[in-house]
């Protein structure tokens, strides 16, 4: 089955700096990967996805993040983080390779940038 | 485009009522899906609709809670009778066939008392 993991229940960063967020997935066939961003008492808001192609992709709010298919990993990176990134953010995979459009989430990472 | 509209934003009612819960996908999208989301249990997945016809409903938590798609444009979540517990934020999200992206509204907050 498919899944995602996200290791860290919170990131701190000071602004500025370059920020990561973590997630780790299992799948069988080729990923389709996904971050999604939710602002406090906001629906969750599409940030990028991967599908197929360079493993490095680039979303809103100069966001990327890297496809490592050895390390199965898709981790949310920003060269400069911003107080306006702190929110929650989660790391989804679709759960049939060709099928319906399910997505499993992973459990979220809070980002809290500090100025 | 307005985006996914759920309706109401924020509800308060008493144990033992009917709670009724809207959706408006965004228009010409196949597929409409129900989330909750707790802290402690996170985001569920409830139930999702293909075509208006119920695909998976394994996330309904029970029989109190029941989905409906009458439409390509109108989607109901139902929880009858509400329970203290059933409190949390449900959102509806929809997308394209085969376009993978969902894209979510901005949620009802449920409060059973």
């Amino acid at each position: 089955a498919q899944s995602v993991a996200q290791p860290e229940d919170q990131v701190n960063v000071a602004e500025g700096n370059p920020l990561t967020v973590k997630c780790t997935y299992s799948v069988s066939g080729n990923p389709y990967l996904f971050w999604y961003v939710q602002y406090p008492n906001r629906g969750l808001q599409f940030l990028l996805k991967y599908i197929t192609g360079d493993n490095l992709v680039k979303g809103s709010y100069g966001f990327e993040a890297e496809f490592n298919k050895s390390q199965t990993s898709f981790h949310l990176k920003k060269p400069s983080a911003l107080v306006s990134d702190s929110a929650l953010y989660f790391c989804a995979v679709r759960d049939t390779p060709g099928g319906y459009n399910k997505l499993i989430f992973g459990a979220g990472t809070r980002l809290a940038v500090h100025p | 485009d307005a985006g996914v509209i759920q309706s109401p934003r924020h509800e308060v009612t008493e144990m033992g009522q009917e709670v009724t819960l809207r959706c408006k996908p965004i228009s010409g999208h196949d597929y409409l899906f129900w989330y909750r989301q707790t802290m402690m249990r996170g985001l569920e997945l409830l139930i999702y609709f293909n075509n208006n016809v119920p695909i998976d409903d394994s996330g309904m938590p029970e029989d109190r809670f029941s989905a409906k798609m009458p439409n390509a444009s109108f989607s109901t979540l139902k929880i009858q009778p509400s329970e203290p517990r059933d409190s949390a934020v449900y959102f509806c999200a929809s997308s394209f066939l085969r376009g993978e992206t969902q894209y979510f509204g901005p949620g009802t907050r449920l409060l059973v008392l």
